[in-house]
């Protein structure tokens, strides 16, 4: 079974800063998916950015951006010129490439609560 | 338009009740989830469904029960609840069941059982 990391709780950047949000998982699948989610507190659950695992390219989208090592297992998403907007917990996810009966889930880490300080 | 939209968006019962959430997505997709996320916010699969019938049924207490009457339509149906079953529930949709398809969440609902 896969699984997803996120051994940071809580992080905190001031607003203009950069910061890195960390992710690994677990998997012996080639082929597979990963995301990070967004989650304000209006709770609504939101996509970032995704990364296939066949591309070696990294996803970028706007002012986000992931740092995928695909050997290392490691997922990590770098948010640039930090916003007040930006303050939510946010989630490493992983879905099989494969569609069988289980292969469809997302698997998430546990989050990590971003503060965005003036 | 709302993509994917839950009833109701906050439910607060008594231990012991039986409830319903429903969730409906317009956006023509095949594949349905519920996925719960309990008070230290972790998010976790439940059940899903491919074209009305069920795919994925995870180490869920069989108190709970989804409904899909249709393939617009997934609801969830908790017998005798308890306080354990205080969370948050989410309904997402996706095209179909692969790994590339993106799932649309809802708006989620808050059960507090009491």
């Amino acid at each position: 079974a896969q699984t997803v990391t996120q051994s940071q709780p809580e992080m905190s950047v001031q607003e203009a800063e950069t910061v890195t949000l960390s992710c690994t998982y677990d998997t012996s699948e080639s082929d597979y998916y990963l995301f990070w989610y967004k989650q304000p507190p209006s709770r609504q659950m939101i996509l970032v950015i995704r990364q296939e695992a066949y591309k070696q390219q990294n996803a970028t989208e706007n002012r986000f951006s992931v740092n995928f090592q695909k050997a290392a297992k490691s997922f990590s998403l770098k948010i640039s010129d930090s916003q007040l907007g930006d303050a939510a917990m946010y989630f490493c996810a992983y879905r099989s490439h494969r569609f069988t009966g289980t292969a469809s889930k997302l698997t998430f880490g546990t989050g990590t609560r971003l503060q965005v300080t003036l | 338009d709302t993509a994917v939209s839950q009833t109701p968006k906050y439910l607060v019962t008594q231990m012991g009740n039986d409830k319903s959430i429903k969730c409906e997505q317009n956006l023509g997709h095949d594949t349905m989830y519920w996925y719960k996320q309990d008070s230290k916010k972790f998010l976790k699969i439940m059940f899903s469904y491919n074209n009305k019938e069920l795919i994925i049924n995870e180490t869920v207490p069989n108190r709970f029960s989804p409904k899909s009457p249709d393939k617009a339509h997934l609801n969830l149906h908790i017998n005798s609840l308890e306080l354990g079953d205080s969370a948050v529930y989410f309904c997402a949709s996706s095209q179909g069941g692969l790994g590339s398809d993106e799932q649309y969440f809802g708006p989620g609902t808050r059960l507090t059982v009491t």
